[in-house]
């Protein structure tokens, strides 16, 4: 099973306030969990990313939250910021697979 | 450094019109992919090639072709174009595939009346 399911499919959050981003998969063979960031008008770029063999990785106010046994992993913003507004992707690949299997992404509105 | 540049930015096309989606990449990548991206559907991966002179099919080829043209080049073209390819078209390039980072171009808008 390739699919990799996402939530919130929109989301609406104060400015400051922490926004959480959840995806689900089912190929135990995923390796590789990239989230990428597109801004309007623009293509996506990677954000952040993790490996299995790690719960948590956080670059600056992001972080991803990784758990193997119930095969979700979710994406936290903190102080979140109008910046931030953006539609946002998980993804998961398999080390030497050549595709990333994507979400269905989440906008993300930061309220000033 | 420009790294993937796509053209043309916009399109319309009548039903039944053919064109072709251009795509390059200055980064001396091996893989590059097509996109298409819907409300509520995410990012589609309609073809890809893992390298030069190889190209294989994604989730949603049909109405498709592709060509590698060379390692710096991957175009797409549209056939017959039908109402339900109104979409926007991402190209994106990587090393190697996997773990390696996408990077995507600034997509084509594609209107198909």
């Amino acid at each position: 099973q390739q699919q990799v399911k996402q939530s919130p499919q929109s989301l609406i959050v104060q400015k400051g306030g922490i926004s959480i981003i959840n995806c689900a998969y089912e190929n135990t063979a995923f390796d590789y969990f990239p989230w990428y960031q597109q801004f309007p008008g623009k293509g996506p770029a990677l954000l952040i990313a993790i490996r299995p063999d790690v719960s948590e990785k956080k670059e600056g106010r992001f972080t991803i939250s990784f758990n193997k046994s119930a095969k979700q992993f979710s994406l936290h913003i903190m102080d979140s910021q109008p910046g931030d507004s953006a539609t946002y992707f998980c993804a998961a690949s398999i080390d030497g697979f050549q595709k990333l299997v994507f979400g269905t992404g989440t906008r993300l509105l930061v309220s000033p | 450094n420009a790294g993937v540049t796509q053209t043309p930015k916009f399109q319309v096309l009548k039903t039944g019109q053919s064109m072709t989606l251009q795509c390059a990449q200055d980064m001396n990548h091996n893989s590059m992919y097509w996109y298409r991206q819907d409300p509520g559907m995410g990012l589609r991966l309609i073809y890809y090639s893992a390298s030069e002179g190889t190209t294989d099919k994604g989730e949603v080829p049909n109405g498709y072709n592709v060509s590698r043209l060379n390692k710096r080049e991957f175009s797409l073209r549209l056939e017959s174009a039908a109402p339900s390819q109104t979409s926007v078209y991402f190209c994106a390039s990587s090393e190697r595939g996997g773990r390696d980072t996408q990077y995507f171009g600034p997509g084509t808008r594609l209107t198909v009346l």
